[in-house]
């Protein structure tokens, strides 16, 4: 299957500085990428959904001045967590859709704000 | 209605047994279905697609789909431990997007 990575795996941080995450699709073009927070023992949440070129389209209840989605080009996509407080601590999972319908996932990242 | 629902589980399956799991869905256009395996701890990976109605076998796993009826299944033949996970459902909506069911909890019984 195609290969989605996440950078960085873990983070810790103080509160209220800002996180940035990216996340490559290492051997296809993602038209689509996606975003998704899930917090133990519960279901993934969507966040938000990114083009490449285009404004993401974020989920009702997501703020999008506190997470800032860029999706610059066709193998990347960037989350910007910022003023990042402790209840946004979550694993953070991108998603990528290249010309199919099949998503596949990156391994996540686990943020921790202190 | 939610749009994509499976029972949460857990459900406990003997070692070597068949494991059923069951996945219904609200959008009668829906055209494409997955199933997904998310260890604890980890993300979720594909196991596998499924898009014309009947079964589609991929060795010990076989995807069942009946769309007149909405509904999906995932079979595991000769269930391991390692199998013991949280399958999730998806299913392709409307506006482009993936839905995903919140999950069902499968134990396998050594």
């Amino acid at each position: 299957g195609a290969v989605v990575s996440q950078h960085p795996s873990w983070v810790i941080c103080k509160s209220g500085t800002s996180v940035k995450i990216e996340c490559r699709s290492l051997d296809f073009q993602a038209t689509t990428m996606f975003w998704y927070r899930q917090f133990p023992k519960q279901s993934l949440m969507l966040m938000a959904t990114s083009n490449e070129g285009s404004k993401a389209t974020y989920e009702q209840g997501v703020e999008k001045d506190k997470f800032l989605i860029n999706h610059a080009s066709l193998t990347l996509s960037t989350l910007t967590v910022t003023s990042a407080h402790p209840e946004d601590s979550s694993f953070y999972i991108c998603s990528a859709r290249g010309v199919v319908e099949t998503q596949y996932f990156g391994p996540g990242t686990r943020l921790l704000v202190l | 209605q939610k749009e994509v629902e499976q029972n949460s589980g857990p459900l406990s399956v003997p070692e070597g047994a068949i494991a059923s799991l069951n996945c219904t869905y609200s959008d009668r256009g829906s055209q494409s279905f997955f199933w997904y395996r998310q260890y604890s701890g980890k993300s979720p990976e594909l196991i596998m697609f499924i898009y014309s109605n009947g079964d589609k076998e991929d060795g010990r796993f076989t995807a069942q789909l009946n769309k007149a009826s909405q509904y999906v299944s995932l079979l595991i033949r000769d269930s391991q431990p390692s199998d013991s996970a949280t399958y999730l459902c998806a299913v392709d909506h409307r506006d482009d997007k993936i839905i995903f069911g919140k999950g069902t909890r499968l134990h396998i019984l050594p």
